[in-house]
Formats: structure tokens, sequence, C-alpha cells
């Protein structure tokens, strides 16, 4: 069974800050999500990778296949960034499966 | 964003009546599939759609049912719900119909179900 673990699970920052979230996970994969979910909100896509590195704005998404390991970086950090983080990985071959979650990271930003 | 609504947003009933959840997509995906939510578990995948008529089971697919009978809707059905089937229900779609990008997942905005 394919586990995805997310570290660390809760994360209290200073706006302003450079934020790291953590996935690593244990077999092979097709493709990772980031996802982004605000209290009582409903869930939206960061990013879709399988290699490499993306950029959206104040964001950035790496993952390193070899590891197994994917990063979810913040700049310059602010009150609006406040939210779960929600790591979700495709098994390599599964196209039509759904996605295996991690179980988030809490992420508060004080201003 | 993705056309996909959820019905009903919030529910309460009690134990043992049947309770059916829609999911209704615009975008002509031909997959769609069913989460739930729950504190220390995240999210976990209860049963998925591959086309119309074409269903199958995820991990915690025990206690529920579903149907897909045109494109655009998903229905999961409880058929007698549990104090442990409380939860926020997500569906999601993804079009799968080429290349990598295809399969990012566009979500819903959530059911909340609540047993007592």
């Amino acid at each position: 069974k394919n586990e995805v673990e997310q570290s660390p699970q809760n994360l209290t920052a200073q706006e302003g800050e450079f934020i790291t979230i953590n996935c690593s996970y244990s077999v092979g994969i097709s493709a990772l999500h980031w996802l982004q979910q605000h209290p009582g909100g409903g869930i939206v896509s960061l990013f879709m990778l399988s290699s490499g590195k993306k950029k959206h704005g104040r964001l950035i998404a790496t993952i390193n296949i070899q590891e197994k390991h994917s990063s979810l970086h913040i700049t310059a950090s602010h009150p609006r960034d406040s939210a779960v983080y929600i790591c979700a990985v495709r098994y390599s071959g599964g196209g039509a499966d759904g996605l295996t979650f991690g179980k988030g990271t809490h992420l508060i930003i004080q201003p | 964003d993705a056309g996909i609504t959820q019905s009903p947003r919030h529910k309460v009933t009690e134990t043992g009546t049947p309770v059916t959840l829609r999911c209704h997509q615009t975008e002509n995906h031909r997959y769609m599939y069913w989460y739930r939510q729950d504190p220390g578990h995240g999210l976990r995948l209860i049963h998925y759609s591959y086309g119309v008529k074409d269903t199958d089971k995820g991990e915690v697919s025990d206690g529920y049912s579903v149907s897909r009978s045109k494109t655009e809707d998903f229905l999961l059905t409880l058929e007698s719900a549990t104090s442990s089937q409380t939860s926020v229900y997500f569906c999601a779609i993804s079009s799968g119909n080429r290349g990598l990008s295809s399969w990012e997942q566009y979500f819903g905005p959530g059911t909340r179900l609540t047993v007592t």
C-alpha cells in the first residue's frame, strides 16, 4: 500500500517567512499533486508534477523521483496563505484510480 | 473553476436511513470520484467511475454504493447510514483524455453529512 507522509503536521510562522512543507511516499508514482484547502472551504489544486520543479507566483513545488520526496515552498508568506496543504499521489500505471492523500499540513501565517 | 456542484451541501440524518449525495459536472469529464474527509485520516477514496455505468471500489467502499447513468452525474448512496459515516464528502473529476495534465483533479465544494 502506498503511504504518503507529510511534515510538519502543523506550522505557525510570521508573515514574510519562507515556508517549506515536505511530502514523502513509499512506492512508484506517476504524478504528485499539491492541494490547498482553506478553513471550511473547498479543495483547490495548486500543482501536479511528475518530475523537476514548477512555480506559480510565490509557490514552488519540487519533486525528486529517486528519493520519493516532494517539497512545497512558499516565499514571502502572507496571512492569506493560511490553509491546509495536502500532498496526494497517483500510483504508477493507475490512470483511472483515485489519489492517495497525506493527512495535510495546517499552516498559519501570523501578521 | 471547473463546473462541479454537489447536493445537498449539508445534511443531518438519523442512523439507519438511506441517503443519496449527488455530484453534477458540466465539463463532460470521463472520470469521477467520491472521497470522504475525516480528521486524522485526511481524504480517502470511496468509489470512482471511469465512464457511464462503469464504477469501481476505492479504499473505504464498505457501506456505500454508487451509480452513474449519465456522464454528468455521479451518485453516492448510503443504504443505511451509520454514525461512522458522519464526514465531509467531496466529489472530484478529471478528463484523463490526453497526457499527464489531463489527470489533474477538480474538486466539488463538498457535502457535510451528519448521522445522528
